[in-house]
């Protein structure tokens, strides 16, 4: 079946590093691919998105490229700031159908 | 507008009693979701409705678990009876289907601490 496989964390930063968190995915056919963010206390909440190969998806300084030829859909940014600590949760659509399924989260702290 | 309303947001109860959590999706949509997350298994999905019909309830632990969408603004997770293992983070999400983009909007979760 589908599955999401992400970097493992947490990741430790200071405040304007550059920022990585791997993602990569089994599926058949053409998923639309997805980043979630979570702050502490509440749900996930859209942070970006692409629907077909080589589509970028950004937002709020984020971005991620789909990847059909190495299955991958990493997160980055250029410069995080404190405000950026979350856990991440990389999320796969499969082809023909709204069933989502999320990878693990990579809890993500950003430092002074 | 009023997002996804889960309830309670917290419950502490026994070993052995029923719980019964409770969702309000988002008005208009027509899929709904609910995911369990704890630390050891991260965000599983239990089961997801479209139009108050169960479409896939492959994820749905054990005979304990159920879930019911009598209308379009109401569903309940229900567990009996609850088990320590059951402690976990029940999260609902609804999104549309038309011109769906893909995005799930989730409430803020119902804490559960079975004891």
């Amino acid at each position: 079946g589908d599955s999401v496989t992400q970097m493992e964390g947490p990741v430790t930063l200071s405040e304007e590093a550059f920022l990585t968190i791997n993602c990569t995915y089994t599926a058949t056919g053409y998923p639309s691919l997805f980043w979630y963010v979570q702050y502490p206390g509440e749900g996930l909440q859209l942070l970006l998105k692409a629907t077909k190969a080589d589509d970028k998806g950004s937002n709020k300084g984020f971005e991620a490229t789909y990847r059909k030829e190495t299955t991958s859909f990493h997160l980055e940014k250029g410069s995080v700031q404190v405000s950026d600590s979350a856990v991440y949760f990389c999320a796969l659509r499969g082809s023909g159908g709204f069933k989502t399924i999320f990878g693990a989260g990579t809890r993500l702290f950003v430092k002074a | 507008d009023a997002g996804v309303i889960q309830s309670p947001r917290h419950e502490v109860t026994e070993m052995g009693q029923e719980v019964t959590l409770r969702c309000k999706p988002i008005s208009g949509h027509d899929y709904l979701f609910w995911y369990r997350q704890t630390m050891m298994r991260g965000l599983e999905l239990l089961i997801y409705f479209n139009n108050n019909v169960p479409i896939d309830d492959s994820g749905m632990p054990e005979d304990r678990f159920s879930a019911k969408m009598p209308n379009a603004s109401f569903s309940t997770l229900k567990i009996q009876p609850s088990e320590p293992r059951d402690s976990a983070v029940y999260f609902c999400a609804s999104t549309p289907a038309g011109a769906n983009t893909g995005e799930l909007f989730f409430g803020e979760g119902s804490r559960l601490t079975v004891l």
